[in-house]
């Protein structure tokens, strides 16, 4: 299957900070991203659809100026969470889809594990 | 809104007998129907695709999907511990809230 990567795979920072973090489709390219959070034991979170040279559709309550997303090529997007806050530590995982005749198929990175303290 | 219904968790089977999971979704519309499996603190992986009704199989994993009733299943023959996971469907992109199953030793 399509291998995406993520990175950092954990991240530490201070309340306050903003920390960026990149998504990448190794080999293929995808003009469709998504970024979902998870919290322990929940269920994934849509955070926004990520589009190759567009602005990022977020989903219902997701405040887009906290979480500023870039995707500015077939390969990257990053998420960007400014002004972090001990309720922002969660589980960020992002997705990029592949087409093939009619169908999508969407395949995850490994995820991003954010701690602010 | 596309609707993506999993059968309530937690599944609880005994090693080497069949876990079986359900989802039914609400666009009869929808072309693509997958299973994923996510491990607890890792993101989900791919197991299962399947696109037109029937049976799919793939290992232990049998998908089965019927487009007239909107239910796409999985079923894992000989459980092993190593199955214990949270199993998510997605149909199209719409994912399911997802199934924990886990296998007793």
């Amino acid at each position: 299957g399509a291998v995406v990567s993520q990175h950092p795979s954990r991240v530490i920072c201070k309340s306050g900070t903003s920390v960026k973090i990149e998504c990448r489709s190794l080999d293929f390219q995808a003009t469709t991203m998504f970024w979902y959070r998870q919290f322990p034991k929940k269920s994934l979170m849509l955070m926004a659809t990520s589009n190759e040279g567009s602005k990022a559709t977020y989903e219902q309550g997701v405040e887009k100026d906290k979480f500023l997303i870039n995707h500015a090529s077939l390969t990257l997007s990053t998420l960007t969470v400014t002004s972090a806050h001990p309720e922002d530590s969660s589980f960020y995982i992002c997705s990029a889809i592949t087409s093939s005749g009619f169908t999508d198929t969407q395949y995850f990175g490994p995820g991003t594990r954010l701690t602010v303290l | 809104q596309k609707e993506v219904e999993q059968n309530s968790g937690p599944l609880s089977v005994p090693e080497g007998a069949i876990a079986s999971l359900n989802c039914t979704y609400s666009d009869r519309g929808s072309q693509s129907f997958f299973w994923y499996r996510q491990y607890s603190g890792k993101s989900p992986e791919l197991i299962m695709s399947i696109y037109s009704n029937g049976d799919k199989e793939d290992g232990r994993f049998t998908a089965q999907l019927n487009k007239a009733s909107q239910y796409v299943s999985l079923l894992i023959r000989d459980s092993q511990p190593s199955d214990s996971a949270t199993y998510l469907c997605a149909v199209d992109l719409s994912f399911g809230a997802g199934t924990t199953v886990t296998v007793r030793a």
